[in-house]
């Protein structure tokens, strides 16, 4: 079976940093995504992680490690936007994805 | 389309009634996957089609759970006989290659 593990809440300031790390231990190891969900909304994709180190994408950062089975997401600058779920999810094989639970970020003014 | 389709949105069914969810892939998209989420938790995976083929349906819940897409577009997820148990919101998501998914907002299943 798939164990992904993350933090089920975070609160934060607008214009701060705040990260979000993940935990997984999976039967295989094909890629590492990470989406953000607004209530009632399709998660969307803000980053794919494969390769050990660090991913930057505008505002977005996220890192990979294999060896530990670790990645974190980090978002810099915060903006009120932002309050959403953060999902982690590994893909084990060449298709599926496994989620964790899910991240609740509340960005406070 | 631009995105991932889902109809309806919203469906309330009376516990015992059957459902038809539909959705709409972007065009092109090979692989198309439903997915279950629970109020307050990640999606969980129910089943792959690639094209018009059904490669894996290990996450379907029980037998009641059918899902089809016979031409290789739009996928339809039938549930016989809902149950309280089924109410979740679920998710579509199609893939051009293997990095990209694509997800639907969804259809909100509430089973009274």
């Amino acid at each position: 079976g798939q164990n992904i593990d993350q933090p089920t809440e975070m609160t934060a300031t607008e214009g701060a940093i705040v990260q979000i790390n993940c935990t997984y231990q999976t039967s295989g190891f094909n890629g590492l995504f990470w989406y953000q969900q607004h209530a009632g909304e399709a998660p969307t994709f803000l980053s794919y992680n494969v390769l050990d180190g660090l991913e930057e994408k505008g505002r977005f950062s996220s890192f990979l490690s294999r060896s530990k089975g670790y990645s974190y997401l980090l978002l810099k600058e915060l903006q009120m936007k932002d309050s959403a779920s953060y999902l982690c999810a590994v893909r084990a094989n060449d298709y599926k994805l496994s989620f964790g639970a899910g991240t609740t970020v509340t960005v406070r003014a | 389309g631009a995105g991932v389709s889902q109809s309806p949105r919203y469906k309330v069914a009376k516990r015992g009634q059957d459902v038809a969810l539909r959705c709409d892939p972007i065009s092109g998209h090979v692989s198309l996957f439903w997915y279950q989420q629970a109020l307050g938790q990640g999606p969980e995976f129910l089943t792959y089609f690639q094209n018009e083929a059904q490669l894996d349906k290990s996450g379907l819940p029980s037998d009641r759970f059918f899902a089809e897409r016979p031409e290789g577009s739009v996928s339809t997820l039938k549930i016989q006989r809902t149950q309280q148990e089924d109410s979740a919101v679920y998710l579509c998501a199609s893939s051009l290659e293997s990095q990209g998914y694509t997800f639907g907002s969804g259809t909100r299943l509430t089973v009274v």
